[in-house]
């Protein structure tokens, strides 16, 4: 059974700060890992998505990693500002594309 | 426009009652999901359907049943609620189920249920 761990669970940085979320995961036969944003009382966001045969994604000031070798995957949003504030969850595609989440990374920027 | 709608966003009834989540998605998916993310933020997958054709269920209570008239409907009918059903639920679509290249899911905006 897939176990997917997010480290820190909670994080507040200053305004223009680069943000590093770890995530890593027990089960490396994955098909994808998919980065989400998600804001209070809202929905899912898709970040990015890196296929198993992957090793980065990037969109704007987001890039995502992925070590299948070592189960561990490290979003990256550089220059933070107050609305990247959010909580960011991490989650690995296995059989049958089901989705195994992280608890998230909550994360606070301080202006 | 929206891509992948639920209705309704808030359900609010007593214990005993029967209720249904609806979930459209207007994408040409193949496959659709509902999740349970619970009071501590955990999500949690509970079923899956492809092509109208459940595909995953997971340990989840039969009073939970899932029904697909089409590919672009799942929704959820729970009979008996109890108090521990309390969520928001989730749908979500894909374009594919698995293999190479896999698709990324997409999510609704969730239905907050609450039993009292």
């Amino acid at each position: 059974k897939q176990e997917v761990t997010q480290i820190p669970a909670a994080l507040s940085v200053p305004e223009g700060e680069n943000l590093v979320l770890n995530c890593s995961f027990t089960d490396s036969a994955i098909y994808n890992l998919q980065w989400f944003r998600q804001d209070p009382g809202k929905g899912l966001t898709s970040l990015l998505l890196i296929q198993s045969s992957q090793r980065e994604q990037t969109s704007g000031r987001l890039n995502a990693s992925l070590d299948k070798s070592s189960g561990r995957s490290t979003l990256y949003i550089a220059a933070s500002q107050p609305g990247d504030s959010a909580t960011y969850l991490c989650a690995c595609a296995g059989g049958n594309n089901r989705l195994a989440f992280g608890k998230g990374n909550q994360v606070v920027v301080i202006p | 426009d929206t891509a992948v709608s639920q209705t309704p966003k808030y359900l609010v009834t007593q214990m005993g009652n029967d209720k249904s989540i609806k979930c459209e998605q207007n994408l040409g998916h193949d496959t659709m999901y509902w999740y349970k993310q619970d009071s501590k933020k955990f999500l949690k997958i509970m079923f899956s359907y492809n092509n109208k054709e459940l595909i995953i269920n997971e340990t989840v209570p039969n009073r939970f049943s899932p029904k697909s008239p089409d590919k672009a409907h799942l929704n959820l009918h729970i009979n008996s609620l109890e108090l521990g059903d309390s969520a928001v639920y989730f749908c979500a679509s894909s374009q594919d189920l698995e293999g190479f290249p896999s698709y990324e899911q997409y999510f609704g905006p969730g239905t907050r249920l609450t039993v009292t």
